[in-house]
């Protein structure tokens, strides 16, 4: 069955540093690939989406990149700042109008 | 604009009790989703609906859960009864149908069966 694995242990980085969480995901070939951020007590906010033929796409200081032969995406985030201390979580086109999403892996980023 | 509208935001039942949530999707939104989320976990989608149809309830237990969106708008998802195990953050998201990949969420209601 499809499955999406993100790191489940916590990262911890130094303001200005940059942040880097992983996706993997098995088991299909996602036409796109999205990145969703929440906060404790709130909805998840949508933050960026990257096609199947994107290797990487930028949006402010956020980069995703997409290997489709490693299955795999790379969210970066630049010159980091304790406000962007929350949970990441990446989500899948799971067929028809389904969306998976993974458990997320927390960011802790200290001044 | 207003966001997605959930409420309430806290409740707390005994098991074999019923609740239900009510969720207001963003105005001109034809798609709107509930998801549970576990603790640790991220969201798993249990229905979908496009304007009043359903159009993915695989995930939804529905021997105790049934949802129902009344004139394409708002939408109410039921449990009855509830068991322990959906102790849970409930999730409401819309999106519109030319930009359907972004879902727009609302604050959840955190439910607690004791």
């Amino acid at each position: 069955s499809q499955k999406i694995e993100q790191n489940s242990e916590a990262l911890n980085i130094q303001e200005g540093k940059t942040a880097t969480l992983t996706c993997n995901y098995t088991n299909y070939s996602p036409a796109y690939l999205q990145w969703y951020r929440q906060d404790p007590g709130r909805g998840p906010v949508f933050l960026l989406l990257i096609r199947e033929n994107e290797k990487e796409k930028r949006k402010e200081r956020l980069k995703v990149t997409f290997d489709t032969t490693l299955k795999q995406s790379l969210f970066h985030i630049t010159a980091s700042q304790p406000a962007d201390s929350a949970t990441y979580l990446c989500a899948l086109p799971a067929g028809g109008f389904k969306t998976i999403f993974g458990a997320g892996t927390r960011l802790f980023v200290k001044a | 604009e207003a966001g997605v509208a959930q409420s309430p935001r806290y409740k707390i039942i005994e098991k074999r009790q019923s609740v239900a949530f009510w969720c207001n999707p963003i105005s001109g939104h034809a798609t709107l989703y509930w998801y549970q989320q576990i603790l640790g976990q991220g969201p798993k989608l249990l229905i979908q609906f496009q304007n009043n149809g359903v159009v993915d309830d695989s995930q939804l237990p529905k021997d105790r859960f049934s949802a129902e969106r009344l004139k394409g708008v708002d939408s109410t998802l039921k449990i009855q009864p509830a068991k322990l195990e959906d102790s849970a953050v409930y999730l409401c998201a819309s999106s519109s149908q030319t930009v359907a990949y972004e879902q727009y969420f609302g604050p959840g209601t955190r439910l607690t069966v004791t």
